[in-house]
């Protein structure tokens, strides 16, 4: 139930390309959903998060899209670029609870 | 940009010997998280920190697992007798509110 499916593993876009990566819950008090954007040898940053009230969040070619009924939350890169390449992670935090629960991670490579 | 800092990047250390992590956080946040990554598998929460205290933590984080805010800036994480299955990149993280920011972390090499 604390679980965070994400999937695929690892993924290779043409540049310009849309890359999207699928995060699955089960527990439905889950209520922030960060996704994680981390290049080699850094720590993960925050790139964009939505709460379930909402069913998309856009900033810039990141598009979070939200399915509350289906448990289901994925990224949209679009325009993907080189400088994109890098492994994303979906997360979500329940209410009352500090810690995230990550999803195992997806390998990006925009290829030029 | 303020930023969480972790020191040293990189750590090797005998099984059975005693390790501390340490971490500044940003300057301006109340609560402070331990997370692991094995390699090629996901970030793990270990154990998160407020006022002082411990305020959540997983089962990975057992006796052998400290954590301590020694001063007003730095925030450590103590493992007594490393194991070799304790090998992975260990990230601090700092929150003032929701969002948690991390450090590039450090990489715990056990032999």
């Amino acid at each position: 139930q604390q679980q965070v499916k994400q999937s695929p593993q690892s993924l290779i876009v043409q540049k310009g390309g849309i890359s999207i990566i699928n995060c699955a819950y089960e527990n439905t008090a889950f209520d922030y959903f960060p996704w994680y954007q981390q290049f080699p040898g850094k720590g993960p940053a925050l790139l964009i998060a939505i709460r379930p009230d909402v069913s998309e969040k856009k900033e810039g070619r990141f598009t979070i899209s939200f399915n509350k009924s289906a448990k289901q939350f994925s990224l949209h890169i679009m325009d993907s670029q080189p400088g994109d390449s890098a492994t994303y992670f979906c997360a979500a935090q329940r209410p009352g609870t500090y810690k995230y629960i990550f999803g195992t991670g997806t390998r990006l490579k925009v290829l030029a | 940009e303020p930023e969480v800092t972790q020191t040293p990047s990189h750590q090797v250390t005998q099984m059975g010997q005693e390790v501390i992590l340490r971490c500044v956080p940003i300057s301006n946040h109340l609560y402070f998280y331990w997370y692991r990554q094995i390699l090629g598998q996901k970030v793990e929460f270990l154990v998160s920190f407020y006022n002082n205290e411990i305020s959540e933590k997983s089962e990975i984080f057992d006796d052998q697992f400290s954590v301590e805010r020694p001063d007003g800036s730095n925030f450590t994480l103590k493992i007594r007798s490393t194991k070799l299955e304790d090998s992975a990149m260990y990230f601090c993280a700092s929150s003032e509110e929701q969002i948690q920011y991390f450090g590039a972390g450090t990489r715990l090499s056990v032999l």
